[in-house]
């Protein structure tokens, strides 16, 4: 079975700064996908950035990128240029290209301060 | 983009009350739909996927007779809480596939959570 952990139940930034999110999985299959998702308090989920496995360049999305290393299974997120509304408890979660189904990690709760 | 509707988006009911929780596709047809449960600061944990016209494949440990999902059409699905109890009170999350982006690989989407209280 595929797990995805993430380490750091909470972490805080200084708005304008760079925070790097950690997260880890594992899995026995070869063909997969990872994402990361921002849940405000609305509860909303919302895609932050994806990755394809068989990609070895590493996903970009504006401030957002990741840090992708498939033989330590390791995937990070990286924000640069921290802003108060990314403010948010972040997600890694892990697609299985056999099941479809996508295996969240316990979550990291991210703090911008002003 | 796609848009993936749940309601209510809050129910109360009474225990031993049995309660419907609507997942809608909206701008897209869904044959898999995926149901969450998540508790306060936690994770969402996987309950079940939703398959179009076929019975639901529950994760282990998730009781069936409990959590009843029903997948009539491409853009409903439907979970009940049955014979809910206060153990039972958490926000489910429903998710659908648009499967423009391939069958297993396009974009989740998430809905925007039920939040169930039973008292």
């Amino acid at each position: 079975a595929q797990t995805v952990t993430q380490s750091q139940p909470e972490m805080s930034v200084q708005e304008a700064e760079t925070v790097t999110l950690s997260c880890t999985y594992d899995t026995s299959e070869s063909d997969y996908y990872l994402f990361w998702y921002k849940q405000p308090p609305s509860r909303q989920m919302i895609l932050v950035i994806r990755q394809e496995a068989y990609k070895q360049q590493n996903a970009t999305e504006n401030r957002f990128s990741v840090n992708f290393q498939k033989a330590a299974k390791s995937f990070s997120l990286k924000i640069s240029d921290s802003q108060l509304g990314d403010a948010a408890m972040y997600f890694c979660a892990y697609g299985s290209s056999n099941t479809g189904k996508l295996i969240f990690g316990q979550g990291t709760t991210l703090q911008v301060k002003p | 983009g796609a848009v993936v509707s749940q309601h209510p988006s809050r129910v109360i009911c009474k225990s031993g009350t049995s309660v419907k929780i609507e997942c809608r596709s909206l701008d897209f047809q869904a044959t898999t739909m995926f149901w969450y449960r998540q508790f306060p600061k936690q994770s969402l944990m996987l309950m079940a996927t939703s398959n179009e016209g076929s019975k639901a494949t529950y994760e282990q440990g998730v009781e069936k007779d409990k959590f009843l999902i029903n997948h009539a059409s491409l853009t409903l699905s439907t979970l009940t809480v049955t014979s809910a109890h206060p153990e039972d009170s958490s926000f489910y999350i429903c998710s659908a596939r648009d499967p423009s982006g391939g069958p297993l690989t396009g974009e989740l989407f998430f809905g925007e959570g039920s939040r169930l209280t039973v008292l």
